[in-house]
């Protein structure tokens, strides 16, 4: 059964405009981490930002923040002030348990076209 | 600093041919993966392993074999390639511990293309 689903294969946005890209997961595990990739077009995979289950307050890392619903079990990715560079794929994924011994699941991601 | 190195980048195999991917890191991370990424799937695990001596399958193992040399080492084995393997290949390392630091890092990736 997949477990993260990104539902959105693409997305438009001008420049300097916020956009929001959903990502939702399915664990029974109460410890998971949830992750978000960055992927440009000359295909390297960069690390974005995180938010543990346990944490408190929703992450933010600069123009990158993360809406946590635990309860409807989303995690959306919120990019404000759009610039040019940020068209990529956007991945999210998620790591169960505690211990950090098991591998990333991945959704099927989604591209991001920022419009001048 | 070079992270996660994976050689080669490109590599087109007939079917049939066997081929090996290496990948190596140099951050002392514990565990380490091998994804596939094809259009519309996203990455899907082949192999990972958790730590030096230990490895599991992922969700897409057939077809693949892995080897974890040392800590630093860890490739991936096609015996007898088919086109139903063309994909990017990519190698990711992490730290093996508390959640919030256990973010992967990703080689180049490497585009295989199977004839």
């Amino acid at each position: 059964a997949q477990k993260i689903t990104q539902t959105q294969p693409g997305m438009f946005v001008q420049e300097k405009e916020a956009v929001t890209l959903d990502c939702t997961y399915d664990t029974s595990d109460p410890s998971y981490g949830l992750f978000w990739y960055k992927q440009p077009s000359s295909g390297e995979m960069i690390f974005l930002i995180y938010q543990g289950s346990y944490d408190q307050q929703n992450a933010t890392e600069g123009r990158y923040s993360l809406n946590f619903q635990k309860a409807r079990k989303s995690a959306n990715l919120v990019i404000s002030a759009s610039q040019l560079g940020d068209s990529a794929m956007y991945f999210c994924a998620m790591r169960e348990g505690g211990t950090g011994r098991r591998a990333l699941t991945f959704g099927s991601g989604t591209r991001l076209q920022v419009q001048p | 600093n070079a992270g996660v190195t994976q050689t080669p980048k490109f590599q087109v195999l007939k079917t049939g041919q066997s081929m090996t991917l290496q990948c190596a890191q140099d951050m002392n991370h514990n565990s380490m993966y091998w994804y596939r990424q094809d259009p519309g799937m996203g990455l899907r695990l082949i192999y990972y392993s958790a730590s030096e001596g230990t490895t599991d399958k992922g969700e897409v193992p057939n077809g693949y074999n892995v080897s974890r040399l040392n800590k630093r080492e860890f490739s991936l084995r096609l015996e007898s390639a088919a086109p139903s393997q063309t994909s990017v290949y990519f190698c990711a390392s992490s730290v093996k511990g508390s959640l919030k630091n256990t973010e992967a890092f990703f080689g180049q990736g490497t585009r295989l293309t199977v004839v």
